[in-house]
Formats: structure tokens, C-alpha cells, sequence
């Protein structure tokens, strides 16, 4: 069974950083298409960044410069490190998995991360 | 950036109704599109892929369908657990990018 779930999240003053964790089991994370997707509080869903087919990324504009996405196949997680965070980078952050062709078919419950000003 | 506009942007239905959502991306992303729903406090859940195959497990009331750059959300007989938030996403190139969302309520 295909699980994910995410850690590292909580309050970070503005300019600080944060590395949140996704812990993946039920399959390998060096194989699949897995993103990062945040929401922040009362909005909607914002795709935030990808890693792909070996250590192929994407990062929203938002984030390029500032954040950086990775996995340790070895440990079978994905990371986000985020920098330079702002006020406006709270939110839920997510991570997902692709399913059948390439769609975010599986997600974790989330976690938060709070940028205080 | 490829944009995905919804609309609505909330509407309000009864158990029984027949509800229709709508995607419009801004260029062609051929059938690249998902939905999700999603309740309060919950992850998103999936759907559909490529605009009209229904994820495992997801009721054969819910329905999806693409004419160009627009997108059709169905759900042909509402129920008490479909209540809450669609969102649509386009994956056809980077960035990936979601709708502002449809609020399904009472």
C-alpha cells in the first residue's frame, strides 16, 4: 500500500529555513514523479515543486531560488528545503505521488508550516 | 504559465441534483487534466486523470470530459459525502497548475 508522510513543519520566522520530510512506503521514491503541493490557510491548492526520473526538477516561480527538492533512495523519503522563507510560503505543504500517467493520484495528510513576520 | 480558470467559483446544490463543473485552461493542454476533491482539514483526493478515466474506487457517478481547452467536471446525482471542494490541474507542462476551486454546498 502506497503511503507518504510528511514532517518538519511549524513556525519559522521570516527569512529562516525549514526542511520538511516526506517518508514514502509501499514503493520505491527513485521511480515516480513526486511533488510538493502547499494550500495556504482559507485557499486553494498551489503546485510548489517536482523531482522526476532520476533528479529532474521544476519549481514554481514563487519558490525558484528558495526552495529545493530531493530524495534519499536509500531512506525512501523526499525533502524540501526551504529558504529565505516569507510570510506568505504558510501553508500545508504536501507531498504526492504520481499514479496512472503521471497524475497526483496519492497524497499525504499534510504539514504545517507557519512563516511569522 | 498555463492558467486554469473554474467556474463557478461556489454552487449551491441538493442531494439528487445534477452538477456540472468547468475548467478552462488558458492554452492547449490536450487531456492532461485531473480533478481532485477535497473536504476541510482533509488531503485532496483523486478523482480523475486525463480528463475523463475515473481513479479505482471513485463512484460512476462522478464523470469527466474535454472539448478543446474546456473541461467537465460531472456528477450526475449528488450525495451527502460529495459536498466540499473540486479543484482541476493541468499537468501538461511545467509549471503544473490548479484551478481556483468550486465550493459544493448545501
Amino acid at each position: 500500500e502506497v503511503q507518504l508522510v510528511e514532517s518538519g513543519g511549524g513556525l519559522i520566522q521570516s527569512g529562516g529555513s525549514l526542511r520538511l520530510s516526506c517518508a514514502a512506503s509501499g514503493f520505491t521514491v527513485g521511480y515516480n514523479y513526486i511533488s510538493w503541493v502547499r494550500q495556504a490557510p482559507g485557499k486553494g491548492l498551489e503546485w510548489v515543486s517536482v523531482i522526476y526520473r532520476g533528479d529532474n526538477t521544476f519549481y514554481a516561480d514563487s519558490v525558484k531560488g528558495r526552495f529545493t527538492i530531493s530524495r534519499d533512495n536509500s531512506r525512501n523519503t523526499l525533502y524540501l528545503q526551504m529558504n529565505n522563507l516569507r510570510a506568505e510560503d504558510t501553508a500545508v505543504y504536501y507531498c504526492a505521488r504520481d499514479g496512472p500517467e503521471r497524475s497526483l493520484q496519492y497524497w499525504g495528510q499534510g504539514t504545517l508550516v507557519t512563516v511569522s513576520s | 504559465d498555463i492558467q486554469m480558470t473554474q467556474s463557478p467559483s461556489t454552487l449551491s446544490a441538493s442531494v439528487g441534483d445534477r452538477v456540472t463543473i468547468t475548467c478552462r485552461a488558458s492554452q492547449s493542454i490536450i487531456t492532461w487534466l485531473a480533478w481532485f476533491h477535497q473536504k476541510p482539514g482533509k488531503a485532496p483526493k483523486h478523482l480523475i486523470y486525463k480528463a475523463s478515466n475515473l481513479e479505482s474506487g471513485v463512484p460512476s457517478r462522478f464523470s469527466g470530459s474535454a472539448s478543446g481547452t474546456e473541461f467537465t467536471l460531472t456528477i450526475s446525482s449528488l450525495q451527502p459525502d460529495d459536498f466540499g471542494t473540486y479543484y482541476c490541474q493541468q499537468y501538461n507542462s511545467f509549471p503544473w497548475t490548479f484551478g481556483q476551486g468550486t465550493k459544493v454546498e448545501v
